[in-house]
């Protein structure tokens, strides 16, 4: 079966800062990824899919890269509204996401 | 704009069923543009992604919970249900429900928790 593995599980940054976030799959996905924002207490929000498009409304500071079995999601300039967790998601078949990021203030 | 809402028993007992709606509103469950799923969340834990269907009532289920799961729709309601059955502590999660555009999950509702206890 295949599995998505994320790095850093946490990471910590000040406000301004750029963050990448690193996400593996055991097996070929083409560009079949996206990337989701989970703030504390609320449902996730669609950031990227198709590995590099933005989702509607997401600002430009989030951009994403990658294909095959490597991925990123960069935040450009970290801002208040940014720290939460980050997930990953696999959509060349059944959606399988990874196990999260959380970017925390440093 | 497309909205969301799931609600059910926020607490049931092991071995029983749970058994959640999600009503839809900004749009219709015979949509051809949607799938529409569940994905659940153990506190403190990941994402996991339990089943979807589509319009013409084909269904699709995470292997670990095909068994249990059930996803069903009422187009006269304009809602889609999930059950599953014989629940464990394993199951006390957040539920939502979620429209898949492919495998995409682009709008969620808020969540709802429910608690497997006795």
């Amino acid at each position: 079966d295949i599995q998505m593995t994320q790095s850093p599980s946490s990471v910590s940054a000040s406000v301004g800062d750029r963050v990448t976030i690193t996400c593996r799959a055991s097996q070929g996905i083409g560009s079949w990824l996206a990337w989701y924002q989970q703030r504390p207490g609320k449902a996730p929000k669609l950031l990227i899919y198709a590995a590099s498009s933005l989702h509607s409304g997401v600002p430009s500071r989030f951009s994403g890269s990658g294909s095959g079995t490597d991925f990123t999601l960069t935040i450009s300039s970290l801002q208040p509204e940014d720290f939460a967790t980050y997930y990953c998601q696999q959509a060349n078949s059944f959606p399988l996401f990874g196990g999260g990021t959380k970017v925390e203030i440093k | 704009q497309l909205q969301l809402q799931e609600s059910g028993p926020g607490l049931v007992k092991p071995s029983e069923t749970l058994s959640l709606t999600c009503t839809v509103s900004g749009g219709s469950i015979s949509s051809t543009t949607y799938y529409w799923g569940w994905i659940r969340q153990p506190p403190g834990k990941g994402l996991e992604w339990i089943g979807s269907m589509y319009y013409s009532g084909n269904t699709y289920y995470n292997s670990s919970l095909e068994s249990r799961a059930t996803i069903s729709a009422d187009t006269s309601k304009n809602l889609f249900s999930l059950r599953l059955n014989s629940v464990t502590a394993a199951d006390t999660a957040v539920y939502y429900c979620a429209t898949l555009r492919g495998s995409y999950c682009d709008h969620w509702g808020q969540g709802t928790l429910v608690i497997v206890s006795s």
